[in-house]
């Protein structure tokens, strides 16, 4: 059973903080970190599949880092706008096959 | 184009019957999957399909617990005598191909409610 965890399990910023948030995973056999925001009442969606170490990913306001060989990415939301309070989740895969191991994810409030 | 396609968005019902929960995946995506959330719980994956290829049922879990992919487009889930912990959201997602480098789509879920 992989081992895949995020943290905070939850936060809450004002509009205009920066902020952000760990996916620690195994560092043995790596294959890709999957990163998703799931919206209320929406389906999750991807943001970032990331495959080699230092890689820095970006999509707007959101970007990504990875360190496989110690076996954690972050991910940061510059300038938090309420619409991007979702939770957060990373994910990595099984064994090279594309199911995926879910973190519990990082809940992002952004009050205004 | 359309999205991946899950019905019913709800349902509720009770302890002990069967429930079918279905999937319509983003058209010319071989690789589909369902998983679900509990409360309190992340993400669990539950069967993977691809293709022709014999299902990856490793996560299903119970034998009450069955899905089928009929022509390799829409999958039903299916729960016999369901149970209260098998109240979750059931998620449904296509990818392009195999790989763990291929993001995955979802459905919006079936929220499901055992009484």
């Amino acid at each position: 059973i992989l081992n895949v965890e995020q943290s905070p399990q939850s936060l809450h910023v004002q509009e205009g903080d920066s902020t952000n948030f760990t996916c620690s995973f195994p560092s043995s056999n790596f294959y890709a970190l999957h990163w998703y925001r799931w919206e209320t009442a929406k389906s999750p969606e991807a943001l970032f599949v990331m495959t080699l170490n230092g890689d820095e990913k970006k999509k707007g306001r959101i970007s990504a880092t990875l360190n496989t060989k110690e076996g954690y990415s972050y991910l940061y939301i510059k300038g938090s706008q309420p619409e991007d309070s979702a939770t957060y989740l990373c994910a990595f895969p099984n064994s090279g096959y594309s199911t995926l191991t879910f973190g519990k994810g990082t809940m992002l409030l952004v009050s205004p | 184009g359309a999205g991946v396609s899950q019905s019913p968005s709800n349902k509720v019902t009770e302890k002990g019957k069967d429930v079918e929960l279905r999937c319509d995946p983003i058209s010319g995506h071989t690789a589909l999957y369902w998983y679900r959330q509990s409360l309190g719980q992340g993400l669990e994956f539950l069967i993977y399909f691809q293709g022709n290829s014999a299902p990856d049922k490793s996560g299903l879990p119970s034998d009450r617990f069955s899905a089928e992919r009929t022509g390799g487009s829409v999958s039903t889930l299916t729960i016999q005598r369901t149970q209260q912990e098998d109240s979750a959201v059931y998620l449904c997602a296509s990818s392009l191909g195999t790989g763990s480098n291929q993001p995955q789509h979802f459905g919006d879920g079936t929220r499901l409610s055992i009484l």
